[in-house]
């Protein structure tokens, strides 16, 4: 069964240009998670997405915004890049339900320069 | 709003010598709770959950027991390996389904 794919790997963008995420969750499950790894180490809660309704949203500026997709794939959007933005984002989806856990991705590297 | 707070780290260690790491959480309801561990340059894997009071999770030789009555889901391995070096993370999925991390312990072995 194959995990949770997210794309591109590598992002290269400059200051104040658009970037735009993909993740594609594991078959069957309807919950879509976005966090931020800065700096190697903690993760920041960006989005979740489930049912294609986003239900959450962590302390991002509005242009940190995405959307899930009817086959529950999902797109993280950031508008009007700033240097900060460079990190690690990354996807993780889930059934729904709190007992379970969430599958994590490999991350988009994405460098604004 | 849910919170999960673990000990910082680095925590350095020997090999052969015994880990924990402390995991405290503030929630609503009944939450569920997880340890994912990872490792460098990798990504994040699931290590263990535990979905009610007094479960033990376990895996790979790591344990945490849900403890309701002082809200805390330490993680313990009798005998840690250099293979053990990555980072760390406590996590609790409240009953909205909101999944939570804590910011993560970089837990080094060595030989």
């Amino acid at each position: 069964e194959a995990g949770v794919t997210q794309s591109p790997t590598h992002l290269i963008k400059t200051r104040g240009q658009q970037a735009t995420l993909r993740c594609s969750p594991i078959s069957g499950h309807t919950s879509v998670y976005w966090y931020q790894q800065a700096l190697g180490l903690g993760l920041q809660f960006l989005l979740w997405y489930d049912e294609g309704e986003e239900r959450n949203r962590g302390n991002f500026p509005p242009r940190f915004s995405g959307r899930q997709f009817p086959n529950y794939s999902s797109e993280l959007n950031v508008n009007a890049l700033e240097l900060e933005d460079s990190a690690l984002y990354l996807c993780a989806s889930s059934w729904a339900g709190n007992s379970y856990g969430a599958f994590f991705g490999q991350g988009t590297r994405l460098t604004v320069v | 709003g849910d919170s999960v707070t673990q000990m910082e780290g680095p925590v350095t260690l020997s090999e052969e010598a015994f880990l924990t790491i402390n995991c405290t959480y503030t929630a609503t309801g009944y939450p569920s709770l997880f340890w994912y561990v990872q490792y460098p340059g990798e990504g994040l894997q699931l290590l263990l959950k535990a979905t009610k009071a007094d479960d033990k999770g376990s895996n790979k030789g790591f344990e945490a027991t849900y403890r309701k009555e002082t809200t805390s889901f330490h993680l313990e391995k009798g005998s840690v390996q250099v293979s053990d070096s990555a980072v760390y993370f406590c996590a609790l999925r409240g009953s909205w389904g909101k999944l939570q991390f804590g910011a993560g312990t970089q837990v080094v072995v060595t030989p």
